[in-house]
């Protein structure tokens, strides 16, 4: 069963206005979020991250915001830019054994800024 | 600087062939991993290693052999090629295997397009 969930696989935006991006996870045993972005035909680079003793992070025009009880985080675009188009992944750490983690990834949200 | 270096870009196989995707970081990472990227599936974790000699099986390991002799180098090997295994493979590396500062991230190379045919 997927942990981290990105239940939107597309979502459309005007330059200038709002991008929100959703994740859910089912795992209360994350601590830390990560999102990554993707351009085609480049690998996943990372764009920010959250640990779970916060509910928000700032960097620039990207914000995330972290829910707990509701095992939910988004990430907020403002303003969008038509550079923003790209693929969005949503991940945490999962621990797989003695010492050793996994990263976890959702299945992506498709963002597309319409100049 | 490098980084995450993934050889070749594309490469087209039939049915029944064998291949190594290379992968290489030059960051000395104790970490280092393979996914694959589907359409609809996101990223999924083929194999891993926690550091040289050291590898374990991830989410899809079925069909895919990896091993790790030394600190750069991660190469995933086909052993019999099937249709079912055209994707988008993706290595990445990170500084330790345990997850311990909140600052750790994965670093991606730029992928391998595989087609078999």
């Amino acid at each position: 069963d997927q942990q981290v969930k990105q239940n939107s696989p597309s979502l459309s935006v005007q330059e200038g206005r709002i991008s929100i991006l959703n994740c859910d996870y089912t795992n209360s045993m994350f601590d830390y979020f990560l999102w990554y972005k993707k351009y085609p035909a480049e690998g996943p680079t990372f764009l920010i991250s959250i640990s779970s003793i916060k509910d928000k992070n700032e960097d620039g025009r990207f914000t995330v915001f972290l829910n707990k009880s509701a095992k939910h985080l988004s990430l907020h675009i403002v303003p969008s830019q038509p550079g923003d188009s790209a693929v969005y992944f949503c991940a945490a750490p999962q621990r797989v054994g003695a010492g050793s983690y996994q990263l976890t990834f959702g299945k992506g949200t498709k963002l597309s800024v319409i100049p | 600087n490098a980084g995450v270096t993934q050889t070749p870009k594309f490469q087209v196989l039939k049915t029944g062939q064998s291949m190594t995707l290379q992968c290489a970081q030059d960051m000395n990472h104790e970490y280092m991993s393979w996914y694959r990227q589907d359409p609809g599936m996101g990223l999924r974790l083929i194999h891993y290693s926690v550091g040289a000699g050291i590898t374990d099986q991830g989410e899809v390991p079925n069909g895919y052999n990896v091993s790790r002799s030394t600190t750069e180098d991660f190469p995933l090997r086909l052993l019999s090629a099937a249709p079912s295994q055209t994707s988008v493979y993706f290595c990445a590396s990170r500084r330790q295997a345990p997850w311990e500062a909140t600052n750790e991230k994965l670093f991606f190379g730029s992928g391998t397009q595989l087609s078999v045919l």
